[in-house]
């Protein structure tokens, strides 16, 4: 089946920083879209991107969907305490609003 | 006002034992959807309802059953649980079946003992 892989799998960064994490699968996606986790809390969307090389923003948070479509990116520039969580990818092939999830990326910051 | 919402929040049971968590959400959406995060806290999707039709199976066990009584509510029920099924069970939903963009209750953590 399909696969979303996540990396890194963890980051401990210190306030203030910037932080690059991605995903990339097997197959080809649709849609691509990002969320964010904190403890003992459902995902919450951060941003959705719909076409192939489209580089959407959300605050200090910049997503790119991947050119070849099997890949994207997620971008935190000057990183706060509250950014702290468990960031995941998804991905929607198109037949179905199935959802298929990255392994996700912990992020620890520090002051 | 809570948009997803999902009853208990924590739910320890025996194994053996048969049980039910419950998901309303406010909005307006047509499609609902269970998924299930592992102790890895991987998700991946177990069931979806679009207007209280069954439309994913994810190749689940058969003591799950979900059971819709309108397109504002997705019901789990489990039978025979077993510490396997330890896990955080989210609802979610979307606006139409179509759609992609997922809002996630707060999730139900289940334990087997």
């Amino acid at each position: 089946g399909q696969q979303l892989n996540q990396s890194p799998q963890s980051m401990f960064i210190q306030e203030g920083e910037d932080v690059s994490m991605n995903c990339t699968s097997s197959s080809i996606f649709n849609t691509w879209l990002w969320y964010k986790q904190d403890p003992g809390e459902g995902p919450v969307l951060l941003i959705a991107l719909y076409k192939a090389g489209e580089l959407t923003s959300n605050g200090r948070l910049t997503a790119q969907f991947g050119i070849t479509r099997k890949d994207s990116f997620l971008n935190i520039s000057a990183s706060i305490p509250s950014d702290v969580g468990i960031y995941f990818c998804a991905g929607n092939t198109g037949t179905a609003s199935k959802l298929t999830f990255g392994t996700g990326t912990r992020l620890q910051v520090t002051l | 006002d809570t948009a997803v919402s999902q009853t208990p929040k924590y739910l320890v049971t025996q194994m053996g034992n048969d049980k039910s968590i419950k998901c309303e959400q406010n909005l307006g959406h047509d499609t609902m959807y269970w998924y299930k995060q592992d102790s890895k806290k991987f998700l991946k999707i177990m069931f979806s309802y679009n207007n209280k039709e069954l439309i994913i199976n994810e190749t689940v066990p058969n003591r799950f059953s979900p059971k819709s009584p309108d397109k504002a509510h997705l019901n789990l029920h489990i039978n025979s649980l077993e510490l396997g099924d330890s896990a955080v069970y989210f609802c979610a939903s979307t606006q139409m079946t179509t759609n992609t963009e997922a809002f996630f209750g707060q999730g139900t953590r289940l334990t087997v003992v």
